[in-house]
């Protein structure tokens, strides 16, 4: 079936550690998105994705990074510089790179620091 | 990004009651979407709307477009329980850049049987 990937669905990091949160999708879209979901702050854009081998920044970058070699694939890195951290990380994609259309949403990363 | 202001941020209501939120913007909007949010998961698709005054209808669930484009209105009649959950509405505001839609912040929905 077609649809976004997330893993790992939990995740567990000690305070100053990286850690990577993947993404993948095979419903051949250009565009693709990471967002940061906090209860009651809805949805928070950290990065987004036209086309492969380019990104822009997002609302919230600072403390994060991304890479899109492939079309397939989007995923982020939580650094240690990321004040943060524990919340919910949501990918999604589009077929309209514009953004004025339909994202379709992976099933989240919860990412918890102790 | 701005931040839709969307209202209610909670409701609580009894299993066959009506529901009713909207989203209002300081920007005039070309689009708007309405997204629910199971627990634990990603957001889906409800409803979207292109067009200023347009209303829309899926099952149980009515969207209607403003007339000035700075605002959106969700409506659920005869709730049921699987209605629980996080009602989103989203857009990309005229004139931002391009690839990105701005959320509400969400209405969290419980229904009680």
């Amino acid at each position: 079936d077609g649809g976004i990937t997330q893993s790992p669905k939990y995740l567990f990091r000690k305070e100053g550690q990286n850690v990577t949160l993947s993404c993948e999708q095979n419903l051949n879209h250009d565009a693709m998105y990471w967002y940061r979901q906090d209860p009651g702050q809805g949805l928070r854009l950290i990065y987004y994705s036209q086309i492969v081998n380019d990104f822009q920044k997002g609302d919230i970058a600072e403390g994060y990074s991304v890479s899109r070699e492939k079309k397939e694939s989007f995923p982020l890195t939580v650094t240690s510089a990321q004040k943060n951290p524990t919340a919910f990380y949501l990918c999604a994609s589009s077929a309209d790179p514009r953004g004025t259309g339909e994202l379709f949403f992976g099933e989240g990363s919860r990412l918890t620091v102790l | 990004g701005q931040q839709l202001n969307q209202s209610p941020q909670s409701m609580f209501i009894q299993e066959g009651e009506d529901v009713s939120m909207n989203c209002t913007s300081s920007s005039i909007f070309n689009t708007w979407l309405w997204y629910k949010q199971d627990p634990g998961e990603g957001p889906v698709l409800l409803i979207a709307l292109y067009k200023a005054g347009e209303l829309t209808s899926n099952g149980r669930l009515t969207a209607q477009f403003g007339i000035t484009r700075k605002d959106s209105f969700l409506n659920i009649s005869a709730s049921i329980p699987s209605d629980v959950g996080i009602y989103f509405c989203a857009g990309p505001p005229r004139g931002s850049t391009l690839g990105r839609l701005d959320f509400g912040r969400g209405t969290q929905l419980t229904v009680w049987p």
